[in-house]
């Protein structure tokens, strides 16, 4: 069974660092792409951007480049999301899901919800 | 980087009746790179449609979309109770982007 299981909530300051994770099991962790979505309090998706873990190739969305740092650790099956310096405005939950070729992402994470207040 | 504008906003019928979502892009799209999503209340998406016209695995057949280049449609053709919910669609180029959504409520 497919499975992408995401690490759990997180509460931080403004300007902690912070690195969440999201870890595939069931399928070979290196033949499809992880790509990272936020979802704000009450909002919609946002693509932020995807790795292939075979390569650790990454590619943003220009609303994200810059802001936080996507990585992938293949010898454990495990990708990251990661931020340098927190903001109020990071507060959201966040999605991993497997992109499967030209399928679409056909798995999802339960999601990580990053609070981020003083 | 291609912005996708979904319409209405929101949608309030009634079950038995047939829903159309629209999705238009500000370029045109690889029609084998268009997905359609849904979303529950406190639930991650749920892959429906990909490649703008193929259903994904256990997807009832009541789902279906359509359309190529700039705008692209889902239907459900005779809604079911557990139908009403928020409906994404999403260009996975590169850049990928999300359109803003759909919420479907019952009438």
């Amino acid at each position: 069974e497919v499975q992408l299981v995401q690490s759990g909530a997180e509460v931080k300051k403004p300007g902690e660092s912070l690195r969440i994770s999201c870890k595939g099991s069931g399928y070979s962790f290196t033949s499809y792409w992880i790509s990272w979505v936020r979802q704000m309090p009450g909002k919609g998706l946002e693509w932020m951007g995807r790795i292939d873990p075979s390569d650790s190739y990454t590619n943003y969305s220009p609303s994200f480049q810059g802001h936080v740092t996507i990585s992938a650790d293949k010898s454990i099956s495990t990708a990251y999301l990661q931020w340098s310096s927190l903001k109020a405005s990071d507060t959201a939950m966040y999605y991993c899901a497997r992109r499967s070729g030209g399928y679409g992402l056909d798995y999802w994470g339960q999601g990580t919800l990053v609070t981020v207040s003083s | 980087e291609i912005v996708l504008t979904q319409s209405p906003g929101t949608l309030s019928l009634s079950p038995g009746e047939r829903a159309t979502l629209s999705c238009r892009a500000s370029q045109s799209v690889s029609s084998s790179y268009l997905a359609w999503y849904q979303q529950k209340p406190g639930q991650a998406p749920r892959l429906l449609i990909y490649g703008a016209s193929s259903r994904a695995t256990g997807i009832p057949d009541r789902f279906s979309g359509s359309g190529s280049g700039t705008d692209f449609t889902l239907t459900i053709s005779r809604l079911e109770p557990e139908d009403f919910a928020v409906y994404y669609c999403q260009q996975y180029g590169s850049p990928s982007s999300f359109g803003q959504g759909t919420k479907l409520e019952i009438k």
